[in-house]
Order: structure tokens, then C-alpha cells, then sequence
């Protein structure tokens, strides 16, 4: 039984530009969250998707969006990026149901230059 | 959410000895959980105390909670090199997503 998968593992990007974050639940589990962590922070809750709609959502600017399909799996789009948003980028999912324990990914760590 | 405040931010001890970390909050919890860290890698699971729960064991790990004081302690006992990690705590409640703090940073010692 396959854990939460993420893609790519690293990935560096110049400023400016946009980037897709990819992500796998855990099988049976259709709640993903996104968390950002930069070094030596604990991870930032960015946002969280349920039945492919957003339902919460961290204090994290417009320019992060995500996406939720059909089959749970989700998208982490990040435009025009800023050197801050160098970071490990965490994918979690959990199935359905209040504060149910978090299932991570190993990230994608992204670097901007 | 609420985000729980761990103590200290790093502790070091040599292998065999015990290790204990504290967590704080600041509101009324259902469930408080406990999470590790390697180094560059996701967080892992590690054990879940409801707030009717006082104590929990699972293996070498001990979680206490009280819910009078909003703290929480977890108690790593005959710690191994292998349980070197940064360790968060995330309060649970309502239908609110889990929030960390930055962990409390273990180095064991061989």
C-alpha cells in the first residue's frame, strides 16, 4: 500500500517563474493538505482540499492555488515566484474527519534563483 | 487553528538516556498529536491523546496531557541515535486544520 507520493523530489526555478507541485494520497484517504517549510521552521499550513473544492486556507498569498481531481490526487501551483519561496513544499493527506492524524510526503524541495 | 509551542528548541543527550520535550497551547483541545521529523524528509505520525485521555504509551514513547495547565509532554525513554529528528506537537479542535510550531530539535548521542 503505496504512502503519500510527491513530485518532483527537487526542482529549482528562477524568480518569476510559475511551478506545478504534484501529489498522491495515501490510498483511502481524500482530504490533502499542502504545508510549506523553510529551514529550520516548522511547516506553514498553505491550504487543504476536500471533494475537489479549497476549504481552508492559510495565511499564504493568491499566487498559491491548488487543484483536487477526481481520483483525490492534487496540484500545488505557485506563480511568480520569489526567492522567499524556496522551501521544502509538504503534501498530507488524511481521510475524512476532524483533525484525523496526517499522512506526509517525503516534499518537494524547491528552489528558487 | 492553534499552534502548539514546543520546549526547549533543541536538546542534546547521549544514547540510552531519556528524552523529554514539552508542548503548550493556548485553547481548549480535542485531541493533541505528536509528530517526527528526519532531517529533509516528511513528518511521521507518531501518537494521537484525546482530551479525555491523561497518559499514552505506544513502545518507548509516553505522552501526557494536561488539558488544566493546555500542555502536553512526550517522553522518549532509552533514546537511540536513530531517534535524532525534530519532534512538533499540533493541537487538534473543531474542524480546523493542524498547525505547527518549530519543533523541538533531538540529538541523541552515541
Amino acid at each position: 500500500d503505496a504512502g503519500v507520493t510527491q513530485s518532483p523530489t527537487h526542482l529549482i526555478k528562477t524568480r518569476g517563474q510559475q511551478v506545478t507541485l504534484r501529489c498522491s494520497p495515501k490510498s483511502g484517504h481524500d482530504t490533502v493538505s499542502w504545508y510549506q517549510q523553510a529551514l529550520g521552521q516548522g511547516p506553514q499550513f498553505i491550504f487543504q482540499y476536500y471533494e475537489e473544492e479549497e476549504r481552508q486556507r492559510g495565511n499564504f498569498p493568491d499566487r498559491f492555488s491548488g487543484h483536487q481531481f477526481p481520483n483525490y490526487s492534487s496540484e500545488l501551483n505557485v506563480n511568480a515566484l520569489l526567492l522567499g519561496d524556496s522551501a521544502l513544499y509538504l503534501c498530507a493527506s488524511s481521510p475524512t474527519g476532524t483533525n484525523s492524524p496526517l499522512h506526509f510526503g517525503n516534499g518537494t524541495r524547491l528552489t528558487v534563483t | 487553528s492553534q499552534q502548539g509551542e514546543e520546549d526547549p528548541q533543541a536538546l542534546s543527550i547521549q544514547e540510552g538516556e531519556n528524552a523529554t520535550m514539552n508542548c503548550s497551547y493556548k485553547t481548549s483541545i480535542n485531541n493533541l498529536q505528536w509528530y517526527r521529523q528526519n532531517s529533509g524528509r516528511g513528518l511521521v505520525h507518531l501518537i494521537l491523546i484525546r482530551s479525555n485521555e491523561r497518559e499514552k504509551h505506544s513502545g518507548r514513547l509516553r505522552v501526557t496531557l494536561d488539558t488544566s495547565k493546555k500542555s502536553s509532554s512526550l517522553l522518549i525513554t532509552a533514546s537511540r541515535a536513530a531517534d535524532t529528528a525534530s519532534y512538533f506537537c499540533a493541537p487538534g479542535g473543531g474542524n480546523t486544520p493542524l498547525v505547527f510550531g518549530k519543533g523541538t530539535r533531538l540529538s541523541v548521542i552515541a
